[in-house]
């Protein structure tokens, strides 16, 4: 079974300086992808940016992007000039691009960031 | 506007009895989701559906039950052998594996 470890319960960074949140995964697929969500206090889960493993391209989207070590299963998501909008729980999530696995998602344990002014 | 709608926001359930949480999509998507999320913990899966009148266990599915009758509906019955059911439920639903989950706001659930 795929695992998602996110190894920093908690990260803090100042307004509008670099923060990198940290996502390993384990997995004997080649073929799968990989989310970072957002889940700010509201508790409405929002999907941040994707990545497919078959791309060697690193996804971004604005001030987010990520660095994808395919060998290394890493997947860490980099937030460029922090906003207080921000400040969530942040979760690392691997689907397997298999039929047979239903299309579940395998979190991580979260990643709480706080943005200081 | 198209959406997954939870209802309701939040729920009391005293010992015993059986609640059923609701979550209705309209985009058209085949595969729906049921995930448990506990304070410091992430996101556990309870039962998902990739069809009409299909559906299978998650990782926690003890205590919990499931149907499928429509492809717009997904509830999610806690029953009374559920054991620590006071948590936040998440109901989700997808396109296909390459897309990521659209989420409902969520039903926090409470046994007093």
């Amino acid at each position: 079974a795929q695992t998602v470890t996110q190894s920093q319960p908690e990260m803090s960074v100042q307004e509008a300086e670099t923060v990198t949140l940290s996502c390993t995964y384990d997995t004997s697929e080649s073929d799968y992808y990989l989310f970072w969500y957002k889940q700010p206090p509201s508790r409405q889960m929002i999907l941040v940016i994707r990545q497919e493993a078959y791309k060697q391209q690193n996804a971004t989207e604005n001030r987010f992007s990520v660095n994808f070590q395919k060998a290394a299963k890493s997947f860490s998501l980099k937030i460029s000039d922090s906003q207080l909008g921000d400040a969530a729980m942040y979760f690392c999530a691997y689907r397997s691009a298999t039929i047979t696995s239903g299309s579940r998602l395998t979190f991580g344990e979260g990643t709480q960031l706080t943005v200081n002014p | 506007d198209g959406g997954i709608t939870q209802s309701p926001k939040y729920l009391f359930r005293k010992e015993g009895q059986n609640v059923t949480l609701s979550c209705e999509q309209n985009l058209n998507h085949d595969a729906m989701y049921w995930y448990r999320q506990d304070p410091g913990q992430g996101l556990r899966l309870i039962y998902y559906s990739q069809i009409v009148n299909d559906f299978q266990k998650g990782d926690i599915a003890e205590g919990y039950s499931v149907s499928r009758e429509k492809k717009e509906s997904f509830p999610l019955t806690v029953t009374s052998a559920q054991k620590n059911p006071t948590a936040f439920y998440l109901c989700a639903s997808t396109l296909s594996a390459r897309y990521g989950y659209t989420f409902g706001s969520g039903t926090r659930l409470t046994v007093v």
